[in-house]
C-alpha cells in the first residue's frame, strides 16, 4: 500500500507550546521508530514501538518528549512547552517483522522513512 | 549521538563518473545500511550488507564492508544527475525489525549534468 505518511509537514510554533505529530506507517508493519534530524545532521533515534508496547524510549531527550502508539498503528510524537532547540525535521520509519525465509530476514533490518515533519519553534 | 563518520563530506563530480564514499563505524555491529536523502524528503534504503559479508552489488551500487576497521564503502557506477542527494550510512547493533538504527552526518552528493 502506501508509504509511510507524517502530518503536518511544517509545523511553526512559539517557544512554550505544545505540539503533536502524526505518524501512519505502512499497513501491517509491526515495528516504529522516531528520529530526530538537525540541520545538517544525521538522524538520531528518540523511540521505539512494537505494536503498542513501547520498547525503548531511551532516545527521547527530555520527558518533555512523549510518545505513543495505543492501537498499534498510527503514532503520535509530542513535545510539551517547546523549546528553540527542538527545531529539527522528525522523522517516523516502520518495518516488517523479520521473515523466516532468507529474502525475508533483509525485509526485517530495512526501515522505511516518511517524508518528516519540520518544526520550526521561534 | 551518532556512531558513524562519513567521508568525505560533500563530492562533486561530473555525471558519468563513479562516485565513492566512505564511513566508519564505533562499534560491533549486525548489518550496516546505505540510505539516500534527497532535499526536503525522507530517507530511502538503498542497500544492506551484514557484517558476515564482505562485498555487495545492486544495480550501480556496491558496498564493501571491513569489520577489523570498522569501515564501509558505497560506490554508485555511472553516476546521474538524479544521484544528486545526501548519502547515509547507518549500522544496526542488532538482527530484526526492533534494531534501532545509528546514523553517520551523511554526505552530500552533487552530479553536474
Amino acid at each position: 500500500g502506501a508509504g509511510v505518511s507524517q502530518s503536518p509537514r511544517y509545523k511553526v510554533a512559539k517557544r512554550g507550546q505544545d505540539v503533536a505529530l502524526r505518524c501512519d506507517p505502512i499497513s501491517g508493519h509491526v515495528s516504529l521508530f522516531w528520529y530526530q534530524q538537525a540541520l545538517g545532521q544525521g538522524p538520531e533515534f528518540l523511540t521505539y514501538f512494537q505494536n503498542e508496547a513501547q520498547l525503548d524510549k531511551s532516545g527521547l531527550p527530555s520527558d518533555r518528549f512523549f510518545a505513543e502508539r495505543p492501537e498499534g498503528s498510527v503514532s503520535t510524537l509530542k513535545i510539551q512547552r517547546t523549546q528553540k532547540e527542538d527545531s529539527a525535521v522528525y522523522l517516523c520509519a516502520s518495518s516488517f517483522r523479520t521473515g523466516w525465509t532468507a529474502s525475508g530476514r533483509d525485509r526485517g533490518n530495512i526501515q522505511y522513512f516518511g517524508a518528516g515533519t519540520r518544526l520550526s519553534v521561534l | 549521538s551518532q556512531q558513524g563518520e562519513e567521508d568525505p563530506q560533500a563530492l562533486s563530480i561530473q555525471e558519468g563518473e563513479n562516485a565513492t564514499m566512505n564511513c566508519s563505524y564505533k562499534t560491533s555491529i549486525n548489518n550496516l545500511q546505505w540510505y539516500r536523502q534527497n532535499s526536503g524528503r525522507g530517507l530511502v534504503h538503498l542497500i544492506l550488507i551484514r557484517s558476515n559479508e564482505r562485498e555487495k552489488h545492486s544495480g550501480r551500487l556496491r558496498v564493501t564492508l571491513d569489520t577489523s576497521k570498522k569501515s564501509s564503502s558505497l560506490l554508485i557506477t555511472a553516476s546521474r544527475a538524479a544521484d544528486t542527494a545526501s548519502y547515509f550510512c547507518a549500522t544496526a547493533q542488532e538482527a530484526g525489525a526492533n534494531s534501532k538504527l545509528t546514523f553517520g552526518k551523511g554526505i552530500t552528493l552533487s552530479v553536474r549534468p
